[in-house]
């Protein structure tokens, strides 16, 4: 079964430092996107930021930025200058594998709870 | 706003019962998610619908159903509910099944609706 694998449950940071969140998947396909997704208190799914895996430059959106290593199969997400607002839970998505055309469907990591102190 | 709209955002019923819960896509999104968010299982993939027809299908119950009507929009259909139904319940939608070169398969989602059996 293809997974998504996000090792840290709980970080912490200090607000307008960086912190890293890991994730990893063992999807098959050669071309695909990976996906940051966070979920506030509020329990919207909000997408943060996505990697086209046939694209070698880390996707990059205002603070928020990846370090994607494809042949590693990893993904980790990169908050910079963090603000109380980023307090959240934080979900690594991967395709199941078998793309094909006829899924569209993400698997989803256990996620990370970051906790963002003044 | 992602755009997806879910309806009820709240549900209260009682075990053995049945409700149906309704999603809209973005406008011009053909495919449509059901995802199950509780406690205990993470976010999990129930199926997936794509211009009217079944396209893949996940860790769905038998008692559960879904569909996607002509005009895109679709219901889930929950019968002879437990206490561990209870969870929230998040529709997406994307424009695509998952064309990885085409950018289809981004997935947003809805604000959900939470379901309380008791």
């Amino acid at each position: 079964a293809q997974t998504v694998t996000q090792s840290q449950p709980e970080m912490s940071v200090q607000e307008a430092e960086t912190v890293t969140l890991s994730c990893t998947y063992d999807t098959s396909e050669s071309d695909y996107y990976l996906f940051w997704y966070k979920q506030p208190p509020s329990r919207q799914m909000i997408l943060v930021i996505r990697q086209e895996a046939y694209k070698q430059q880390n996707a990059t959106e205002n603070r928020f930025s990846v370090n994607f290593q494809k042949a590693a199969k990893s993904f980790s997400l990169k908050i910079s200058d963090s603000q109380l607002g980023d307090a959240a839970m934080y979900f690594c998505a991967s395709p199941p594998g078998n793309y094909g055309g006829s899924q569209g469907n993400l698997i989803f990591g256990k996620g990370t709870k970051l906790s963002v102190k003044p | 706003d992602s755009g997806v709209t879910q309806t009820p955002k709240h549900l209260i019923t009682a075990t053995g019962q049945r409700v149906t819960l309704r999603c809209s896509p973005r406008s011009g999104d053909l495919s449509v998610y059901w995802y199950q968010q509780s406690l205990d299982q993470g976010l999990q993939f129930l199926i997936q619908y794509y211009n009217g027809e079944e396209r893949a299908k996940g860790n769905i119950l038998e008692r559960f159903s879904a569909q996607q009507f002509p005009d895109l929009h679709s219901e889930l259909n929950l019968s002879s509910l437990e206490l561990g139904d209870s969870a929230l319940y998040f529709c997406a939608s994307s424009a695509r099944t998952g064309d990885p070169r085409g950018g289809g398969n981004t997935i947003y989602f809805g604000e959900g609706s939470w379901l309380t059996v008791v």
